[in-house]
């Protein structure tokens, strides 16, 4: 079955640190991987979508890279600020189909 | 940019009554819309894609007698719970998109529902 491998843990970083997120799936060949963050009590908001084709992608304070090889993404927030604790989820993409990982918390401590 | 609506926000219904939630996309047509639950603390689980004018498709493990969901309009998808018992409160969410995938999904703002 497909999986979506996100560490639950919270991640503790201090800011202006860079967190690193870690996304791992199986039985997947996405043609493409999505990011979101989710606050408590919300629905997630979407960041960032890095293709196949793409190895890095980039959005101000975000890089993402994608290694289909490997089916992991990683996902760096540099410059952390207290405003970028929330958790943060993956969703390998394709197949009309949108699941999501159990997300990477983080959490930034001022 | 993109906005999908979810009503009620929050509901209270007896054990064995059932609730109708709906998502609406505001503006931009939706084919297809997705449908989640997610307990406190805990993931967000996907229960079925909802496709306008056919039937839904459930993820393993969602009974589909138990979550009744109508894709009857380009705009709109109702998940309706059906003798919701206590177990059944939860948060559930619905999203869905309005351009090419890079521009991701909009997620509606969820709807609490307790059953007591």
């Amino acid at each position: 079955s497909q999986k979506i491998e996100q560490n639950s843990e919270a991640l503790n970083i201090q800011e202006g640190k860079t967190a690193t997120l870690t996304c791992n799936y199986t039985n997947y060949s996405p043609a493409y991987l999505q990011w979101y963050r989710q606050d408590p009590g919300r629905g997630p908001v979407f960041l960032l979508l890095i293709r196949e084709n793409e190895k890095e992608k980039r959005k101000e304070r975000l890089k993402v890279t994608f290694d289909t090889t490997l089916k992991q993404s990683l996902f760096h927030i540099t410059a952390s600020q207290p405003a970028d604790s929330a958790t943060y989820l993956c969703a390998p993409g394709g197949n009309n189909r949108l699941a999501f990982g159990k997300g990477n918390q983080v959490v930034v401590i001022p | 940019g993109a906005v999908v609506s979810q009503h009620p926000s929050r509901v209270i219904c007896k054990s064995g009554t059932s609730v109708k939630i709906e998502c609406r996309s505001l503006d931009f047509q939706a084919t297809t819309m997705f449908w989640y639950r997610q307990f406190p603390k805990q993931s967000l689980m996907l229960m079925a894609t909802s496709n306008e004018g056919s039937k839904a498709t459930y993820e393993q493990g969602v009974e589909k007698d138990k979550f009744l969901i109508n894709h009857a309009s380009l705009t709109l998808s109702t998940l309706t719970v059906t003798s919701a018992h206590p177990e059944d409160s939860s948060f559930y969410i619905c999203s869905a998109r309005e351009k090419d995938v890079a521009y991701g999904y909009t997620f509606g703002s969820g709807t609490r529902l307790t059953v007591v």
